[in-house]
């Protein structure tokens, strides 16, 4: 039961290095986010997902890229890691319109710390 | 422009004392509407959705929050707050229930013993 896992909790960068935080769910949800949240300003898309193969941008984009190469994951990378990029990344989970369940909200994972020096 | 604002940074109350965070959304129709809490080091939790309907929703935890659409308004309230009700509250907005979430900035709860 173990709904939407993020991997890792807390990760801390130099500038200009490059990681990839994980998102697996188990939930067999379509849909798939990646939100950052930050003091003062709640959480903000970055990418997101309507199904297997596909990503869109969301409202912070840049200097992010994400990929979903199999359903139950969805992978934000950072390819040059800048301090403005410090915050917490949370994902997230949904079904889609097709789907049973599809009027419940979205799934949240418990987030990812990610400091970048 | 879809947006939510929660006018309160911050708010501390009494335990026992009774609650009510407030949130406004700007969005062309009525959007789906959300409460949700994060306690410190954790995710999100939904407290309650409005999709359609009787316009008070009943959460968990106690919860409960109020649709005015002549308001623009999804405020949420709590007869009696618990010492662990301290957290932080977003207030969301979508336009269906599995689309793109816009959170509001959050409102910090903070509850004397």
């Amino acid at each position: 039961n173990a709904g939407v896992t993020q991997t890792p909790k807390f990760r801390v960068l130099k500038t200009g290095q490059s990681m990839t935080l994980l998102c697996a769910q188990d939930m067999n949800h379509e849909y798939m986010y990646w939100y950052r949240q930050d003091p003062g300003m709640g959480l903000r898309l970055i990418h997101y997902s309507v199904g297997e193969g596909t990503t869109a941008k969301g409202e912070v984009p840049d200097g992010y890229n994400v990929s979903r190469l199999k359903k139950q994951n969805f992978l934000l990378g950072l390819e040059s890691a800048a301090p403005s990029q410090t915050s917490v990344y949370f994902c997230a989970s949904s079904h889609s319109p097709g789907q049973q369940n599809s009027n419940q909200p979205q799934h949240f994972g418990d987030g990812t710390r990610l400091s970048i020096l | 422009a879809q947006s939510v604002t929660q006018p309160d940074i911050h708010i501390t109350v009494s335990e026992g004392a009774s609650l009510e965070l407030r949130c406004n959304y700007s969005y062309g129709a009525t959007p789906y509407l959300f409460w949700y809490v994060q306690s410190p080091g954790q995710g999100l939790q939904l407290l309650l959705k409005y999709f359609s309907g009787d316009t008070l929703v009943q959460g968990i935890k106690g919860f409960e929050a109020e649709f005015k659409r002549s308001q623009s308004s999804f405020n949420l309230r709590k007869p009696s707050v618990h010492w662990s009700d301290a957290a932080e509250y977003f207030c969301a907005v979508a336009p269906t229930s599995y689309d793109k979430v816009i959170f509001g900035p959050g409102t910090s709860l903070s509850v004397i013993p």
